[in-house]
């Protein structure tokens, strides 16, 4: 058990939906970083937050945002669901800025019908 | 642009052979870290070891070792005597570090390994 919580672990959806993902890190981690999973594109990186701010964004969609709350736990907001959004959303959580390993949670499969 | 490849799509072997994952990365960074990270069938991702890029030296820990090159940018994993638990994909992940502090992990697209009794 890595201390990353994902909620929910699976979620199914039709097209066009809007669907909030929630993660809480490591108990004392102040970085939250998303990352989606799926078999045609592999694992990869969507934002990372630090201690409420945005650092960075990899190859995330328009129509997916995110935030991280002042107690430090994190939502992915995934709206106009296509089928090709169907994955596995990954969160993960460091201790600090940069340059720690991340520890990431169980995942939250989506489906998206 | 970063880059990490993972040529073995697919190992098998029988218990108690030794296995080597391979990894290979791409950077123009002079200081990054590189990670090995355990997907079993149950879904979750597993950190392994990371791994600065000013520090060559070999690293065991029980029947894991890793052999990190960087005069040929790889960053290899060998399992001593495989047992049937490590059945997993292996992911092999670069991160950059980033003068703002951002980080990001580029990913492999995974080695699938299976062990058979």
């Amino acid at each position: 058990d890595s201390g990353v919580t994902q909620t929910p672990k699976h979620l199914i959806t039709a097209t066009g939906q809007r669907v909030t993902l929630r993660c809480s890190p490591r108990s004392g981690d102040l970085s939250v970083y998303w990352y989606q999973q799926s078999l045609d594109q592999g694992l990869q990186f969507l934002i990372h937050y630090y201690n409420g701010e945005e650092r960075a964004k990899g190859n995330i969609l328009e129509r997916f945002s995110a935030q991280q709350f002042p107690d430090l736990h994190s939502e992915l907001n995934l709206s106009s669901l296509e089928l090709g959004d169907s994955a596995l959303y990954f969160c993960a959580s460091s201790t600090g800025l940069a340059d720690y390993e991340q520890y990431f949670g169980p995942g939250t499969r989506l489906t998206v019908t | 642009a970063q880059k990490v490849t993972q040529a073995q799509t697919e190992i098998s072997v029988v218990e108690k052979e030794d296995v080597t994952l391979d990894c290979v990365y791409e950077t123009r960074d002079t200081t990054y870290y590189l990670f090995w990270y355990k997907q079993p069938p149950s879904g979750e991702l597993v950190f392994l070891i990371r791994r600065n890029s000013f520090d060559e030296q070999n690293e065991i820990s029980g029947r894991y070792s890793w052999n990190f090159q960087k005069s040929t940018s790889s960053f290899n994993f060998t399992i001593t005597a495989s047992q049937v638990v490590d059945s997993a994909v292996y992911f092999c992940a670069l991160s950059e570090t980033r003068i703002q502090g951002a980080q990001k992990l580029v990913f492999g697209q995974g080695t699938r390994l299976t062990i058979n009794p």
